[in-house]
């Protein structure tokens, strides 16, 4: 079974400051690995995606995310936070072989003026 | 494409009525998921069903709670009856397969 792990609940940042948002995950098999964003009365809106190929993966406001298989890790990343960045973010892993996503339990970012 | 559509959005509803919940995933998408968030327990998929065949309903909480595609363009969440501590927000997702989900915007279910 697949399961992630999202280190840190609240994570507060300066406007421009870099933006990392932790995410570990355990998978049995190959994994496929997501980001969503969620903003307030909102559903899920997926940021990124990593299911084979390049390690390095870019989402969309200029975010993105590196798959590193020895640290079963896939942790979030944008150079410079913006106000409108503030979102709760959620890791989400799947095996390759089945349609089954489990969610971790999300990181709210606040941005700071 | 109008993205997956849910219905309502908002629901109050006293206590031992019968609620039911409605999606239209995206045409084409295979996969249709059921979730339900809370502050206390974050995101807990309910139900997912494959080509219209619930696949795993574990996470359905109780036998007050059911769930039906009859054909690939909808899909109903019924809970009967209802009770406060069902109160959350019920997102549907549907995906195509080893595609990422797409979610729906979510109802509000409010139980008093």
């Amino acid at each position: 079974a697949q399961s992630v792990t999202q280190l840190g609940s609240h994570v507060s940042v300066s406007e421009g400051a870099l933006v990392l948002l932790r995410c570990n995950y355990s998978s049995s098999v190959p994994p496929y690995l997501f980001w969503y964003v969620q903003y307030p009365n909102q559903g899920l809106q997926l940021l990124l995606k990593y299911t084979t190929g390049a390690t390095l993966v870019k989402g969309i406001n200029g975010f993105e995310a590196e798959f590193k298989k020895s640290e079963t890790s896939f942790h979030l990343t944008k150079p410079s936070a913006h106000m409108s960045d503030a979102a709760e973010y959620f890791c989400a892993v799947r095996a390759n072989n089945n349609n089954d996503m489990r969610f971790g339990a999300g990181t709210r970012l606040t941005v700071k003026p | 494409d109008a993205g997956v559509i849910q219905s309502p959005r908002h629901e109050v509803t006293e206590m031992g009525q019968e609620v039911t919940l409605r999606c239209k995933p995206i045409s084409g998408h295979n996969s249709l998921f059921w979730y339900r968030q809370t502050m206390m327990r974050g995101l807990e998929l309910l139900i997912y069903f494959n080509n219209n065949v619930p696949i795993d309903d574990s996470g359905m909480p109780e036998d007050r709670f059911s769930a039906k595609m009859p054909n690939a363009s909808f899909s109903t969440l019924k809970i009967q009856p209802s009770e406060p501590r069902d109160s959350a927000v019920y997102f549907c997702a549907s995906s195509r397969k080893a595609g990422g989900y797409t979610f729906g915007s979510g109802t509000r279910l409010t139980v008093v």
